[in-house]
């Protein structure tokens, strides 16, 4: 089975800090997408970003960004100039098959000022 | 712009009472689902359809019944609720389901069984 990782289940930064959340995937397709989902304690979903696998080119959102490595399966996110209104869960997910919507486990992550 | 809607936000049911979870979206998708979120364990598809008249079962489908008569809506059905189905709620829907299309979410139902 198709699974996505995330082993940091918490994390904490000073407001204006960088903050980087891991996430692995396994897959045997070529070409799929994988997501960034924000969920404030609202528990609204909220998609942050996406990375389509055959895209060399790393997206970005404005302080959002990703570090995609298709060889070690990797999808981080960055955020930078991190501010109180990131605090949330953040979910790491793929699309498997054509379907399913396959999330890791979740990073809480905390802002403090 | 409604999006996608759920309705209830909270419910509390005792072992073996039955309730349906509504879900409603308005952007003429094709595709919906549903999820269930439970501590630590991200978000597990339970039922999903892919046009009016179709519905095929996800990773945690037993004790769970859908239909889908509408494109604009995708009820979930508890018949005999088991404290085991407590849990956070989320219906979702996307275009097509397809690889590369992005699912949008409802903000989920809370419920809890006694």
């Amino acid at each position: 089975a198709q699974t996505v990782t995330q082993s940091q289940p918490e994390m904490s930064v000073q407001e204006a800090e960088t903050v980087t959340l891991s996430c692995t995937y396994d897959t045997s397709e070529s070409n799929y997408y994988l997501f960034w989902y924000k969920q404030p304690p609202s528990r609204q979903m909220i998609l942050v970003i996406r990375q389509e696998a055959y895209k060399q080119q790393n997206a970005t959102e404005n302080r959002f960004s990703v570090n995609f490595q298709k060889a070690a399966k990797s999808f981080s996110l960055k955020i930078s100039d991190s501010q109180l209104g990131d605090t949330a869960m953040y979910f790491c997910a793929q699309i498997q098959g054509a379907q399913k919507l396959v999330f890791g486990q979740g990073t809480r992550l905390t802002i403090n000022p | 712009n409604a999006g996608v809607t759920q309705t209830p936000k909270f419910q509390v049911l005792k072992t073996g009472q039955s309730m349906t979870l509504q879900c409603a979206q308005d952007m003429n998708h094709e595709y919906m689902s549903w999820y269930r979120q439970d501590p630590g364990m991200g978000l597990r598809l339970i039922h999903y359809s892919v046009g009016a008249g179709i519905t095929d079962q996800g990773e945690v489908p037993n004790g769970y019944n859908v239909s889908r008569s509408t494109t604009e809506d995708f009820p979930l059905r508890l018949l005999s609720a088991a404290p085991s189905q407590t849990s956070v709620y989320f219906c979702a829907s996307s275009q097509t389901g397809g690889r590369t299309d992005t699912q949008y979410f409802g903000p989920g139902t809370r419920l809890t069984v006694l």
